[in-house]
């Protein structure tokens, strides 16, 4: 059974590129949650995602920033105009569709974005 | 605002040697606390999580943690610590209605042979 499957496990970019993310929950998952990791930080919440909707985005930046989880396929996070500042690794977890508060959520290994 | 604290940035205890992190939660009168451990250029796998009853909870590979309420914390200990548990340790307290973590900013621990 796979686990969270993001890619691209790395990624570069230059300024004033754009960044897509990808990540395939669990199997059986419904629910994706979005986390940044800056340098020397802990991971901060972006967005709370089912499919087809946005449950939970307060801790997105408000410009340039998007996510997305369609009903077919895997969610998406996407940077616009990326600056060096949005250098960071971006994880995703996942979980199912009746876990209550405070169930386990899955991580994936990451996507490490590097900006030039 | 709700927030984790994990007042020890880095740690290094020698191997064989017990191992406390601490960890403080600010939020709810019944929180639900997790550990996570992160590798190095890995996710993060959960070692052990509190959401009621035995306020001392077992986790994987060894590890274990004591919820405290009057104190807010929720600290994770090891009686004897192995090289291969040299990574970062995460404290998190679940938000709200849904699964969302909030978490703290680390400890990483480092094992001295």
């Amino acid at each position: 059974n796979a686990g969270v499957m993001q890619n691209p496990r790395h990624l570069v970019r230059r300024r004033g590129q754009e960044a897509r993310l990808r990540c395939s929950p669990m199997k059986g998952h419904s629910h994706v949650y979005w986390y940044r990791q800056l340098p020397e930080e802990g991971l901060k919440f972006m967005v709370y995602l089912q499919k087809e909707n946005i449950i939970d985005e307060s801790g997105m930046p408000k410009e340039r920033f998007s996510a997305e989880f369609p009903k077919e396929g895997p969610s998406i996070l996407r940077i616009q105009q990326v600056v060096r500042g949005d250098s960071a690794a971006y994880f995703c977890a996942s979980s199912p569709p009746d876990s209550l508060q405070g169930g386990e959520l899955f991580f994936g290994e990451g996507s490490r974005l590097t900006v030039l | 605002a709700q927030s984790v604290t994990q007042p020890d940035i880095h740690i290094t205890v020698s191997e064989g040697a017990s191992l406390e992190l601490r960890c403080n939660y600010s939020y709810g009168a019944t929180p639900y606390l997790f550990w996570y451990v992160q590798s190095p250029g890995q996710g993060l796998q959960l070692l052990l999580k509190y959401f009621s009853g035995d306020t001392l909870v077992q986790g994987i590979k060894g590890f274990e943690a004591e919820f405290k309420r009057s104190q807010s914390s929720f600290n994770l200990r090891k009686p004897s610590v192995h090289w291969s548990d040299a990574a970062e340790y995460f404290c998190a307290e679940g938000s709200g209605a849904t699964n969302k973590l909030i978490f703290g900013t680390g400890t990483l621990l480092a094992v001295q042979p």
